[in-house]
């Protein structure tokens, strides 16, 4: 079963940040969060990970809370082609467990 | 230059048959993997190699049989198949794990499978 609870579903207009949340209440010390998406009819694509600190990259930033038990994925200019499901995943070794994710619809 | 490819991108076939589904990486990979997206859209994995060494088999049916020849491919030979296989099987790969505990995988594009 999946370690992660996130919204079902979410809209953001076009060019605004989409904040996407996830609860993850019983990480443990030794994982990580892991974000992915799935845009429609393609192989789930990597966007960022972190363990304990703030982390950005050329897609997104993901802010962790200092107790680890939730994370936001910001998409800081959200286009159309952010439409996608998001997974918020934990994982702590090689085996990446995929939930129901948070379709996230763009629009402008 | 597709990191991680597929073939066939659909497949359909008769109940009972018995086909493969072939993925190759070229990002020099030591892991690879097969998931599963059923009609419900819950992607859950089926096997990990490591080196051509299984190393994740989840509860999958014996009909369903990972071949890895060498550590860049991983293959599908699904046996005797049936309509509840019917889904998109996703190839992934990843570096070995390394002293994080963990890396990042890379999906290869899908491949439909239905089962008629």
């Amino acid at each position: 079963d999946a370690k992660t609870t996130q919204p079902t579903s979410m809209d953001c207009a076009e060019g605004r940040a989409a904040n996407l949340p996830c609860n993850h209440s019983t990480i443990s010390g030794n994982e990580y969060v892991y974000w992915y998406r799935q845009i429609h009819s393609q192989g789930p694509q990597y966007i960022i990970h972190g363990l304990k600190n703030n982390e950005t990259n050329e897609m997104a930033s993901l802010i962790i809370t200092e107790d680890r038990k939730s994370s936001t994925l910001i998409l800081p200019h959200a286009t159309l082609r952010d439409t996608a499901v998001y997974y918020c995943i934990v994982i702590g070794g090689n085996k990446l467990v995929f939930g129901a994710g948070t379709i996230l619809r763009v629009k402008s | 230059d597709t990191a991680v490819s597929q073939t066939p991108k659909y497949l359909v076939t008769q109940m009972g048959n018995d086909k493969s589904i072939k993925c190759e990486q070229n990002l020099g990979h030591d892991t690879m993997y097969w998931y599963k997206q059923d009609s419900k859209k819950f992607l859950k994995i089926m096997f990990s190699y490591n080196n051509k060494e299984l190393i994740i088999n989840e509860t999958v049916p014996n009909r369903f049989s990972p071949k890895s020849p060498d550590k860049a491919h991983l293959n599908l030979h699904i046996n005797s198949l049936e309509l509840g296989d019917s889904a998109v099987y996703f190839c992934a790969s990843s570096q070995e794990i390394g002293a994080s505990g963990t890396d990042t995988q890379y999906f290869g594009p899908g491949t439909r499978l239905t089962v008629l």
